[in-house]
């Protein structure tokens, strides 16, 4: 199994810009996750899903946007971007989020925004 | 928002040395809390999932305890070694139904040779 694969693994944009981030799991995990970490900071939740078909915002949804077709990826989609959205991007998946699951994360995703 | 904390924020030990650190959480609707070890350049990984007050789990030199009625839990460090430097972080799920984490901004733990 690779786990939870993310592209691409850096980037930087132009104010405005937008792009997409890419995350899949092969695990048939059901729930999805996209947080940002910022220096200094813990992990924020962005978004979330717990199947094909639902996604919940999370704690800092603004600026983002997320789709889940099916159980393998859940892509995280900036439309406009700007400076304040610089940061390392983690996709985590777990089966089910009961007390003993623990989340398995991908490697990241470095975005600058200049 | 859920208040999760870690102290310290950063720490050096000397290598050999044994050391601890804290996780606190809200001790009211505690469901689970998690740690995870995340070394530089690499995504966080499992450590301990703990769910019960008393709680403690081992990982060969790495353990931790929790107490869900006053909330905190340590994680401990026994003769540290360079390969454990890393961030530790805590994460916090309530009860009541929520999905998500909440995670500590972590401790950054360096160890010197």
């Amino acid at each position: 199994n690779a786990g939870v694969t993310q592209t691409p693994k850096f980037r930087i944009l132009k104010i405005g810009q937008s792009m997409t981030l890419q995350c899949t799991q092969d695990m048939n995990h059901n729930y999805m996750y996209w947080y940002r970490q910022d220096p200094g900071m813990g992990l924020k939740l962005i978004y979330y899903s717990v199947g094909a078909g639902i996604t919940d915002k999370g704690e800092v949804p603004n600026g983002y946007n997320v789709s889940r077709s099916t159980t393998e990826d859940f892509p995280l989609r900036l439309e406009l971007a700007a400076p304040s959205q610089t940061s390392v991007y983690f996709c985590a998946s777990s089966y089910y989020p009961q007390s003993t699951d623990t989340q398995y994360f991908g490697p990241g995703t470095r975005l600058t925004v200049l | 928002i859920l208040n999760v904390e870690q102290s310290p924020q950063s720490l050096h030990v000397q290598e050999g040395d044994s050391t601890n650190f804290t996780c606190s959480f809200p001790s009211s609707n505690f469901y689970a809390l998690h740690w995870y070890r995340w070394e530089t350049a690499k995504s966080p990984e499992a450590l301990f999932v703990m769910t019960l007050n008393g709680d403690e789990k081992k990982k060969g030199r790495i353990s931790a305890t929790l107490n869900t009625k006053e909330g905190y839990s340590y994680l401990y460090i026994k003769g540290s070694q360079p390969e454990d430097s890393a961030t530790y972080l805590c994460a916090f799920k309530s009860g009541g139904g929520a999905d998500e984490l909440t995670f500590g901004k972590g401790t950054h733990l360096i160890i010197q040779p």
